[in-house]
């Protein structure tokens, strides 16, 4: 089946600094991605469509310079938050659309816990 | 602009009791509709899908859904639950066939007590 991987899984980080989050598809090639954010208890919200090869197509709200996007290839995406306060304190999720076979079908990371002191 | 409903943000039932999950969308167009289960701290998982054809559809665990489109419904049900069922469940709608750019619901937290 498709994997998607994310590492890591929770990561702690003082105010001020910044966190990149790896999310990658293990065993097909994915050039599209997806980030969400979820607060506790609630939904999860699209933040950005990460492309390889070009930029990232953020949602509405979302700032595009502190959540860094890069999709350095077929594989592999990543989120930074820059300059990270306690209110981006979130799990991050990442999808992607399972290619060959998975048509319709988005498979997700196991997400990250981020935590801002 | 597509939006997802689920009414229910919280639904305890005893185990081996049947339940049912409610899930209203609405759409200008076409849609595809997705049915999650997230368990504590981990990413989603896909339960079911409808994107053409029998408006019943199977899925795994043992749940299944029905789309009515007069209704603009997709409600998810299983006869009998377990205690592993406890879990968020999330409905989502895609107006794409790719099953890109999902819109969730607020989800409902199913607790299945004995």
């Amino acid at each position: 089946g498709a994997v998607v991987s994310q590492h890591p899984s929770w990561v702690i980080c003082k105010s001020g600094t910044s966190v990149k989050i790896e999310c990658r598809s293990l065993d097909f090639q994915a050039t599209t991605m997806f980030w969400y954010r979820q607060f506790p208890k609630q939904s999860l919200m699209l933040m950005a469509t990460s492309n390889e090869g070009s930029k990232a197509t953020y949602e509405q709200g979302v700032e595009k310079d502190k959540f860094l996007i890069n999709h350095a290839s077929l594989t592999l995406s990543t989120l930074t938050v820059t300059s990270a306060h306690p209110e981006d304190s979130s799990f991050y999720i990442c999808s992607a659309p399972g290619g060959q076979g998975y048509y319709n079908e988005q498979f997700f990371g196991p997400g990250t816990r981020l935590t801002v002191l | 602009a597509q939006s997802v409903t689920q009414l229910d943000s919280q639904v305890p039932v005893f185990e081996e009791a049947p339940v049912e999950l409610r899930c209203n969308y609405s759409s200008s167009v076409s849609v595809y509709l997705f049915w999650y289960v997230q368990y504590p701290n981990q990413g989603l998982q896909l339960l079911l899908k409808y994107l053409s054809g029998s408006t019943l559809v199977k899925g795994i665990n043992g749940f299944e859904a029905e789309f009515n489109k007069s209704q603009t419904s997709f409600h998810l049900r299983k006869p009998s639950v377990h205690i592993s069922d406890t879990a968020e469940y999330f409905c989502a709608v895609s107006e794409d066939g790719g099953g890109n750019k999902l819109t969730f619901g607020t989800g409902t937290q199913l607790k299945v007590e004995l």
